[in-house]
């Protein structure tokens, strides 16, 4: 059983602070890993996908991945209300034919003004 | 551009009848899939087509769900003698291939009472 880790918070942080989100993952054989967005009662919304270990920057926010601790972050520089979410880890796994993906129960951030 | 459109959004039904919903998705995308999501539960993958290949039905609950993909573009998911656990926002999403970013419509919510 294939299995993406989240802790569902919530998670608070000030106005302007950093948002720091975490995913762990169970298949080593994982290559894509991609994080959305959920505002109550929409759908998802990409916001970051990374493929590589290392750091992925992209206007506020900076996935970061560890593949060989199974482990995929998402910061939110200068937090704002607007970032106020759940945020769903995805992970799609090698073998898998498309690139299903398997998401995380998902972080919801509350940012307070 | 236009992004995943879904039909109908809202769709209220009484147990055993059957629906079909729609999917419609970005022009160019030649992988289309279907979620589930449950109240208060994560994104459940149920269904999954890339071009002209069989496609992945791996995550279909039961016999009574099924779908289909015409043209390479637009898709139905059927879902027959409804049951009120079907009760959930389906989502469909595309991507430009295998591997690629999946991008999410708005969804369909659907009651069975």
């Amino acid at each position: 059983q294939k299995e993406v880790e989240q802790n569902s918070g919530p998670l608070s942080v000030p106005e302007g602070a950093i948002a720091s989100l975490n995913c762990t993952y169970s298949d080593r054989g994982s290559q894509s890993f991609f994080w959305y967005r959920q505002y109550s009662g929409k759908s998802p919304e990409l916001i970051m996908s990374i493929y590589s270990n290392g750091d992925k920057e992209d206007g506020r926010f900076t996935a970061q991945l560890n593949k060989a601790s199974q482990y995929v972050s998402l910061l939110i520089r200068d937090s704002q209300p607007s970032d106020s979410a759940t945020y769903l880890c995805a992970v799609a796994w090698r073998g898998a034919a498309g690139n299903k993906l398997t998401f995380g129960g998902g972080t919801r951030v509350l940012v307070k003004p | 551009g236009a992004g995943v459109s879904q039909s109908p959004s809202n769709k209220v039904t009484e147990k055993g009848k059957d629906v079909e919903l729609r999917c419609d998705p970005i022009s160019g995308h030649t992988a289309l899939y279907w979620y589930r999501q449950s109240l208060g539960q994560g994104l459940e993958f149920l269904i999954y087509f890339q071009g002209n290949s069989a496609p992945d039905k791996s995550g279909l609950p039961s016999d009574r769900f099924s779908a289909e993909r015409t043209g390479g573009s637009v898709s139905t998911l059927t879902i027959q003698r409804t049951q009120q656990e079907d009760s959930a926002v389906y989502l469909c999403a595309s991507s430009l291939g295998t591997g690629g970013e999946q991008y999410f419509g708005p969804g369909t919510r659907l009651t069975v009472t």
